[in-house]
């Protein structure tokens, strides 16, 4: 399938353990969130949103924190399965625009 | 439900030459963006359609233009095509677009190669 990137950052974890994906977002203006997974040859996948009204947000399997202080957003897979392996990608919105600013994603592999 | 369809998957093309995407959204989704990702870029925004009308514009030149037509396909145009231009465009669809906050529903892309 597609390169998505040929020089990410690679989180390697075991099967079964927990995962935690990073992300420094750019503007502080910046309202609306977005976890995106994207699988070799495919586009990609809405995981979970956040506004920025709120520091916490959960989903299946899935947990989003964010901390508007340090413009800092991470994503918490619980119980990592095979199928998790994917480039995540963070996005954000600034304010009241119609565009979304994506990060350069974190591929993350799964050791069984 | 059916979800965002794009065509072709695949596309080799020379410099110079100019090419068409064309994007199917979800059925009832009026809002389509385009995205670029190429490894050393990432995914960037080209633009966004909205009841056939671009709503935003990211930082690409001239030659990459779009359309959106009354059953809210779009098609983007990339004339002069330079090698630079190699790449997976994506298209997105929302109900509403960005302005809802509601998430986007990624293609599969297209894989464009210009030699």
């Amino acid at each position: 399938g597609e390169s998505v990137g040929l020089h990410l950052p690679t989180l390697s974890v075991q099967e079964g353990d927990n995962s935690i994906i990073n992300c420094a977002y750019s503007n502080s203006a910046s309202d609306y969130f977005i976890w995106y997974k994207q699988e070799s040859g495919k586009g990609p996948q809405f995981i979970i949103d956040i506004r920025s009204n709120m520091d916490k947000r959960q989903g299946q399997r899935v947990t989003v924190l964010l901390n508007k202080t340090v413009k800092h957003l991470s994503l918490q897979i619980a119980a990592t399965q095979p199928g998790d392996s994917a480039v995540y990608f963070c996005a954000e919105r600034y304010q009241g625009a119609q565009k979304l600013v994506f990060g350069q994603g974190t591929r993350l592999t799964i050791n069984p | 439900k059916a979800g965002v369809t794009q065509t072709p998957r695949y596309l080799i093309k020379t410099r110079g030459q100019q090419v068409t995407l064309s994007c199917s959204p979800i059925s009832g989704h009026r809002s389509v963006s385009w995205y670029q990702q190429t490894p050393g870029q990432g995914l960037q925004f080209l633009f966004e359609y909205f009841s056939e009308t671009q709503r935003n514009k990211g930082n690409f030149p001239g030659r990459f233009s779009g359309r959106q037509f009354s059953n809210s396909r779009s098609e983007m145009n990339v004339s002069t095509l330079e090698l630079g231009d190699s790449a997976l465009y994506l298209c997105a669809s929302s109900p509403q677009g960005l302005a809802g906050g509601y998430e986007q529903y990624f293609g599969p892309g297209t894989r464009l190669t210009v030699t």
